[in-house]
Parts: C-alpha cells; structure tokens; sequence
C-alpha cells in the first residue's frame, strides 16, 4: 500500500518568516494531495490540497508544490503567524479508483516563535 | 460543514476488556474511516467503507473490527483490548467523489487500556 513520509518531525520559525514541510510518497498511481491542520485538542481540519494535474497552487499564505517525477510534494507557509502554530499532516490517496484511501504522513508539529 | 459525531469522548477499559467506539455522519458520505493517532505515527488507518455493509481493510487492522450498519453509521470494535490499543480514536467521513475527497473529522475518541 501506499506510504508517505513526511518531515521535519517538528519545526519551529520566528514569526514573520516561511516554514516549510516536505513529503514523499510511494506509489506513482496516487493523484491527490491534502494537507490537514491540526490545533491543540482539536480535529484536523483540510487547509490546501493539490491534484496531480497541478505543480503548484497557492490559497493566501499557503503553496503547495508538486514534483510527480520525485514523488514528493511540500507545503510553505509564508509571513508565519502565532495562529500558524500546529499540527500538520500531509496525505496522499487515488481518487476515482473507487475503493478510496488515504495515507496520512506521521505530522510535523509547527511553532511560530514571537 | 459536515458533521461527525463520535461517542465516548473518554473511555477507560481494561486489558481483555470489550470496547465499541461509535460514530455517525449525517450528510450521506459514501466513505467512512477509523484512524488512530500517535505522536510518531500520525494518522494511521484501522478500517473504512464506501457503504453500509462494506468494509475495507486499513494499514493497521490487528486488534480491530469495524462494522458500517447504515450510511450513516461506522463502528469500531476491540474485542479484546489491549495496552498497545490506548490511543486517540478520529472516525471521517467523505463523499469520495472527485471534487469531493474532503474528510470530515469527529471530535476524537481518547481510549485507555490499562
């Protein structure tokens, strides 16, 4: 089945500059990308995701970008603010293959230092 | 937004015990999904369906059943519980449509196997 690894495991940046999460996936058939955040004692909650037909996509302060040659795609978060501070967990699934699942990576726990 | 229900919030058992963790969806999701969540690991997938009376098979099954009684309705079963099952519980739902592969998470089920 599918796996994706995702690091760094955890990352912290001062508020105002980029952060930026990578993943890499296995199996070359999987065509759609989210990106969850996660809030202390909260669910995960989708933020961005891109399909395989796109390089990259971008919604206010988050990219992501798509390298379906290396398998791996990557989250950025520009001008990083305190409310940026969470858990985020990439995830890769085949859409439209019926039968549908998602593999998440383990998470990287982002802290927006002031 | 759509709305997943899980129940208990908090349950404590112990070892050898029997546990059911329920959840319900009502916007007519085709998928379902239990997933259990560790720090280390993420995400990981127990189960899902894409219907009642269907039941797709995770990355980590051991110690699991699952059981999809309606479309609204997805069960997880622990039969016999063990340590190594204490965890936090998140069921989701989606359409698993294209366009339509958002997961919609439950408030989480915190399960303690002493």
């Amino acid at each position: 089945g599918e796996q994706v690894e995702q690091l760094p495991s955890i990352l912290r940046v001062q508020e105002g500059s980029s952060a930026s999460i990578n993943c890499s996936y296995e199996d070359s058939a999987s065509n759609y990308f989210p990106w969850y955040k996660q809030e202390p004692g909260e669910n995960p909650k989708l933020i961005i995701d891109i399909r395989s037909n796109m390089e990259r996509k971008q919604i206010q302060e988050l990219i992501v970008l798509l390298d379906k040659k290396a398998k791996r795609f990557s989250l950025h978060i520009t001008d990083t603010q305190p409310g940026d501070s969470a858990m985020y967990f990439c995830a890769a699934s085949r859409v439209n293959y019926g039968n549908e699942k998602i593999t998440f990576g383990a998470g990287t726990k982002l802290t927006i230092k002031p | 937004e759509a709305a997943v229900t899980q129940s208990p919030r908090n349950k404590v058992t112990v070892t050898g015990g029997n546990v059911t963790l329920s959840c319900r969806q009502t916007n007519s999701h085709n998928y379902m999904y239990w997933y259990r969540q560790d720090t280390g690991h993420g995400l990981r997938l127990i189960h899902y369906s894409y219907g009642a009376g269907n039941l797709q098979i995770g990355d980590v099954p051991d110690g699991y059943k699952a059981t999809r009684t309606t479309q609204e309705d997805f069960f997880l079963l622990l039969e016999l519980a063990s340590p190594s099952q204490t965890s936090l519980y998140f069921c989701a739902s989606s359409d698993g449509t294209a366009s339509a592969e958002t997961l919609y998470f439950g408030s989480g089920t915190r399960l303690t196997v002493l």
